[in-house]
């Protein structure tokens, strides 16, 4: 089983619309979670983290359900500037962050 | 905004040369790191450096690799004897004291060996 499990997508949604992703993880001893976001091309970039009892950021909810060993993402009123590769990132304690592949988002006019 | 850099954008080896990346972490980072990203596929960690040091490596980090912090500012990674495997975007990142997952990533440089 992979350490990091994402849907790799491409969803393609119209402009304004919620869209949500989700992404599983293997270890349980899984410490720290984090939603980066990758420009086709470019670095990957901070997100936001995810908290245990969730946490929002603008038009950006994340939560993270320990017992079933996943961590969602839910953009609401999504916008042009949204299109990019939503990467899923676990840190189990350590120097090391274990990134999934990526789930590829088109916001489409 | 203070930004990690990182250079060259892009250098072209022939397999068997040695390359060396450099990287200009955030002034006041304490940690720093770097990571590969091959073509399609995802970011895999490679080493972390804390207080002049190696604190941890991932099994892709072998003897062909080496990292060093020739001055205050610089952060480089050494690769001895390229292989066409190498070929890939290599990420150096930076974070101060605090969560281990809150990293700022340099633009890459993109690595083709021939």
């Amino acid at each position: 089983r992979k350490e990091v499990e994402q849907d790799p997508g491409p969803f393609n949604v119209p402009e304004g619309a919620t869209v949500a992703f989700n992404c599983t993880y293997s270890n349980s001893a899984s410490q720290s979670f984090f939603w980066y976001r990758q420009d086709c091309r470019k670095e990957p970039k901070l997100l936001m983290s995810v908290y245990s009892s969730g946490n929002e950021d603008g038009r950006f909810t994340a939560q993270l359900n320990r017992a079933s060993q996943y961590i969602s993402l839910l953009i609401r009123d999504s916008k042009l500037s949204d299109s990019a590769t939503y990467l899923c990132v676990v840190n189990n304690g350590n120097e090391k962050l274990t990134f999934g592949t990526g789930t590829r988002l088109t916001i489409i006019p | 905004e203070p930004e990690v850099t990182q250079t060259p954008s892009h250098q072209v080896t022939q397999m068997g040369q040695e390359v060396i990346l450099r990287c200009v972490p955030i002034s006041n980072h304490l940690y720093f790191y770097w990571y590969r990203q091959i073509l399609g596929q995802k970011v895999e960690f490679l080493v972390s450096f804390y207080n002049n040091e190696i604190s941890e490596k991932s099994e892709i980090f072998d003897d062909q690799f080496s990292v060093e912090r020739p001055d205050g500012s610089n952060f480089t990674l050494k690769i001895r004897s390229t292989k066409l495997e190498d070929s890939a975007m290599y990420f150096c990142a930076s974070r101060q004291e605090g969560s281990a997952g809150e990293l700022f990533f340099g633009e890459g440089s993109r690595l083709t060996v021939l």
